[in-house]
Formats: C-alpha cells, structure tokens, sequence
C-alpha cells in the first residue's frame, strides 16, 4: 500500500519556465512533509520541508503547498534552471515519535535551455 | 560542518555472504536513520538509532540489523545476503530525530 504517490513519473519544462511537482498522501498521521532532490549515484539533497500546520512555504525559488483536506502538496520551482534537472522525491513524516520517512517513487524533472 | 559519510561506496558480494556498512553522521547529530533504494522498491526505511538504541523499525527480514554506537557512528549488517539485497543503501542524520534528515552519498551494494 503506497501511503506516498507521486503520479507523474516524469516532467519536462523549458528554462524560465515554472515547475511544478505533485504529490499525494493517504496517512493523516503524516505531519511533516519534505522534498529531497536527487541525482544518480548520489543520496537526497534535502530542498524545502513543511510542517502540517501551514499551508505554505517558501525558500528562494522554491514553494511548497500543502492542502490537508485533499492530502495533497506540490513543489513550485521557478524560474526553472537546467541545473534543477534531478529525480524530485516527496517524503512524509510519521507522527509523534515516529520518525521514519515514507517516500514516494520521485519524478524525473528536465529542464531544457 | 562536514556532511554525512558512509563506506565503502560501492560493494560486491555473493549469494549467502554477509555485509557491514558503516555511516558517519553529522558531528553533533545523534539520530541515525537507514535506508533501501531499489528500483522496484524506491526508498524504504530500514531503521532508525537514537543514543545507541532502535528507535524506530520498518519492516524487513532479521536478516536486516544495525547498531550505533556512542559516537552517534552506525553501522548496518545485512546476512545471508540475496540478489534481491542489491541496492542503494542511504544514511540520514539529525540532532534528535524530529528534524530535517540530511543523507549521505549512499553505499551501492551489488550481490552476485
């Protein structure tokens, strides 16, 4: 049982343009949701968290969306950089204690210049 | 701050063989959280050490086991090893656990 889904396996976006990433959770127990970044042979950078008590975050070029009722986020890039070509993984955190991360299968973001 | 190390970075082993990885953590962070990225699979949690101890354990074989010891170093064993056991195996450290996970580059583990 997937608790984490991201639906679109791949994303192509032209530079300067806005990337956005989906995502979706089953588990209300999740409180805090994370994007990692991550390129092959190499561990997950982590790019932007939020807790489950906002609705929206942002760092820089990046925004995170989170809308509870539908249990859904999104990751916002924009402008779009060829360097922000990368699998883009979305992560939620067991409540309480449990701190384990549930990940989805990621998205494949290219961005053409 | 140096990141998060982990050795050795690439491995091959045969069927019925064992393996110890080892993962350094961020100075100062004393969680330390495990990790299986397979294709099929994408990332799972193997298990999490707190102060030396499991905290927290996903759901894997016994043949899957860890330790931390107390300089927050951990290290993860997996025996009888199977084809299936080839992967990605990833590291993350925070302060206390409730906080960002930072990863590590990973120890790709082939089983021939």
């Amino acid at each position: 049982d997937q608790q984490v889904k991201q639906n679109s396996p791949s994303l192509s976006v032209q530079e300067g343009r806005i990337s956005i990433l989906n995502c979706d959770y089953t588990n209300s127990m999740f409180d805090y949701f994370l994007w990692y970044k991550k390129y092959p042979a190499e561990g997950p950078t982590f790019l932007i968290s939020i807790s489950s008590i906002k609705d929206k975050n942002e760092d820089g070029r990046f925004t995170v969306f989170l809308n509870k009722s539908a249990k859904h986020l999104s990751l916002h890039i924009v402008p779009s950089q060829p360097g922000d070509s990368a699998v883009y993984f979305c992560a939620a955190r067991g409540g309480g204690s449990n701190y384990k991360l549930t990940f989805g299968k990621g998205t494949l973001l290219t961005v053409n210049p | 701050k140096a990141g998060v190390t982990q050795t050795p970075r690439y491995l091959i082993k045969t069927r019925g063989q064992q393996v110890t990885l080892s993962c350094s953590p961020i100075s100062g962070h004393r969680s330390v959280s495990w990790y299986q990225q397979t294709p099929g699979q994408g990332l799972q949690f193997l298990f999490e050490y707190f102060s030396e101890t499991q905290r927290n354990k996903g759901n894997f074989p016994g043949r899957f086991s860890g330790r931390q010891f107390s300089n927050s170093r951990s290290e993860m064993n997996v025996s009888t090893l199977e084809l299936g056991d080839s992967a990605l195996y990833l590291c993350a450290s925070t302060p206390g656990g409730g906080e960002t996970q930072y990863f590590g580059p990973g120890t790709r583990l082939l089983v021939l």
